[in-house]
Order: structure tokens, then sequence, then C-alpha cells
């Protein structure tokens, strides 16, 4: 089945570092792909996604490429600030169910 | 603006009790679902529907229904049946497809006292 694979978290950044959170999946087929953003005590928001091989996703300043030959979606941004503090969620989805499958979520914590 | 709403935001329910959670949603989205979130955990899904007068079983239904009568609205009951029901409760909506991505709500989180 369908699986998606993020790194274990925190990822613990001083303010303006550069962000990466590497993100695998296994999926039959052509899948759209989607990174999600969870503000503490909050729902999901999207953050970005890419639904063919080599697009880019981009949205305040975070950007993921869809890469087919590594079967990656990994997001990254130039400098983070204290309030991108937050859990991030990769996330996938096929034309056969149209179901997503989620990552563990990959925890980000930002210090002045 | 056009969005999804769940109420209340925090529930108490007693050992026993059946308590019901709302989610509407204005988007004209054809799809619902609940997931459950609970600490340090990624989501399950409890129950979703693509239709309205039709539902299915997620991974986790055990101890949940679910209802869909209109499509702007999904409640889920969690039963007295559901052994561990203390959790972060999220709906979300979406169109029909592969690449039209969810809306969330902002959740209910549920405590039994």
């Amino acid at each position: 089945g369908d699986s998606v694979t993020q790194m274990e978290g925190p990822v613990t950044l001083s303010e303006e570092a550069f962000l990466t959170i590497n993100c695998t999946y296994t999926a039959t087929g052509y899948p759209s792909l989607f990174w999600y953003v969870q503000y503490p005590g909050e729902g999901l928001q999207l953050l970005l996604k890419a639904t063919k091989a080599d697009d880019k996703g981009s949205n305040k300043g975070f950007e993921a490429t869809y890469r087919k030959e590594t079967t990656s979606f990994h997001l990254e941004k130039g400098s983070v600030q204290v309030s991108d503090s937050a859990v991030y969620f990769c996330a996938l989805s096929t034309g056969g169910s149209y179901i997503p499958t989620f990552g563990r979520g990959t925890s980000l914590i930002v210090h002045p | 603006d056009g969005g999804i709403t769940q109420s209340p935001k925090y529930l108490f329910r007693k050992e026993g009790q059946n308590v019901t959670l709302s989610c509407e949603q204005n988007l004209n989205h054809d799809a619902m679902y609940w997931y459950r979130q609970d600490p340090g955990q990624g989501l399950r899904l409890i129950y979703y529907s693509q239709i309205v007068n039709d539902f299915q079983k997620g991974d986790i239904a055990e101890g949940y229904s679910v209802s869909r009568e209109k499509k702007e609205s999904f409640p889920l009951t969690v039963t007295s049946a559901q052994k561990n029901p203390t959790a972060f409760y999220l709906c979300a909506s979406s169109m029909v497809g592969a690449s039209s991505g969810y809306t969330f709500g902002s959740g209910t989180r549920l405590t039994v006292v």
C-alpha cells in the first residue's frame, strides 16, 4: 500500500537558519503530494502541493519539488522565523481512493 | 468566507455517555472526513463520506458512528463503546479527486472525566 516517511523530530533551529524536512513516499500510480502545517491547538492547513513530477509547490517562503526518480518531496525554507514553529505533515493521494496517506508529522521548533 | 467549522472546541464526557461532535462546511465540498489525533501521533482516519447518505469506515471506526444527511454536515458520535476516547478530533472536507487537498476544521478536544 501507499506510505509516507518523514524525518523524526523535533527539528530545532535558530531564527534565520535554513530548513529541510525530508519526506519520501511509496505509491502505486502517480500520486499528488502535499505539505500541511499544524500550529499548536489548531487543525491542519494546506501549505503547498505538487501534482506531477518536477512540479515545485511554494507558499509563504516554503518550497518542495516533486522528485519522481527519488520518490521524495522535501520541504525547504531559506530563513525560518519563530512563527514557523509548528508540526509539518507530508501527505500523498492517488487516483485510486482519493483518501490521503499522511506521514507521522515533524515538529519544528525555532528559537530566537 | 467559506470554511469548515467544528464545535465545540472543548468537550468533556463522563464515562458511559455518548457525545456528538459537530462539523459543518460551506465550501460545497463533496467529501468529508473525521480523523483522530493523539499526542505525538499522526492522523488516524475514523470515517469518511464522499456523497450524501453514504459513508465508509476508516482505520479505527470501532466505537464511533456518523451520519451524512446533508452535504454540509458530517457529525461524529463517540459512543460509550469507545474505550479510550480522550483525543483531538479533526474534521476535513475536499472535492473528490486526488489533487484537491483537504480543508481542515480547527478541531475538538474531547476529554473523558
